[in-house]
């Protein structure tokens, strides 16, 4: 597909379940973000890399949200322990360069309800 | 701390009219403003952005305004369609930050009403 693709789209997790959210970007791009948007809000950076190097990561709430790009395409963000304050939308969006100028493109994000 | 404020939730404009939404933002480093117009349960998509060096730009029935003194912008649909019914977010970045992480306002719901 052409797009950033997120999945699972949808996920419920029991409060200290681990979950894994997978990020597929845009063939080619360099830059992935995580971002988290909470009900009503605007999204939250998260997490940022170059290809596979994590530039930051002062987004993260916990030590519980790791999130990984190893060979600097795919994504996945793991959340450890979930607790009910992470139910959230997960949005994963890449663009093509590394430049402040580069317009993000997002999935449709993962919507994880914590029970 | 909200370095990129939203402060009208919602916002409904008959069809054909403008609609005009509006950020501010407190942070002084941030150079360049980025509006992303989402639809429900899908991601946020781009729609035009304005560099602190300019004070408008416009594209088709989009025009983006930006004020540095008083730190506000605002998005400018003319004329207004169903289609642009959504959340509007603004966002903002300093290209000087050493990364590209973008700072999103709360977002306002826009209701084109036929």
């Amino acid at each position: 597909g052409a797009g950033v693709s997120q999945s699972p789209r949808y996920k419920v997790a029991k409060r200290g379940q681990d979950v894994a959210l997978r990020c597929d970007p845009i063939s080619g791009h360099v830059s992935l973000f995580w971002y988290q948007q909470a009900l009503g809000q605007g999204p939250e950076f998260l997490t940022y890399f170059q290809n596979e190097a994590q530039l930051d990561k002062s987004g993260l709430p916990s030590d519980r949200f790791f999130a990984e790009r190893p060979e600097g395409s795919v994504s996945t963000l793991k959340i450890q322990r979930t607790q009910q304050e992470d139910s959230a939308v997960y949005l994963c969006a890449s663009s093509l360069e590394h430049s402040p100028y580069s317009p993000l493109h997002f999935g449709n994000g993962t919507r994880l309800t914590v029970t | 701390d909200q370095q990129v404020k939203q402060n009208s939730p919602s916002l409904s404009v008959q069809e054909g009219r403008i609609s005009i939404l509006n950020c501010d933002y407190t942070n002084s480093m941030f150079d360049y403003f980025l509006w992303y117009k989402k639809y429900p349960a899908e991601g946020p998509t781009f729609l035009i952005s304005i560099s602190s060096i300019k004070d408008k730009n416009e594209d088709g029935r989009f025009t983006v305004f930006l004020n540095k003194s008083a730190k506000h912008l605002s998005l400018h649909i003319v004329p207004s369609q169903p289609g642009d019914s959504a959340v509007y977010f603004c966002a903002a970045v300093g290209s000087n930050f050493g990364n590209e992480k973008l700072t999103f306002g709360t977002g306002t719901r826009l209701t084109i009403i036929p």
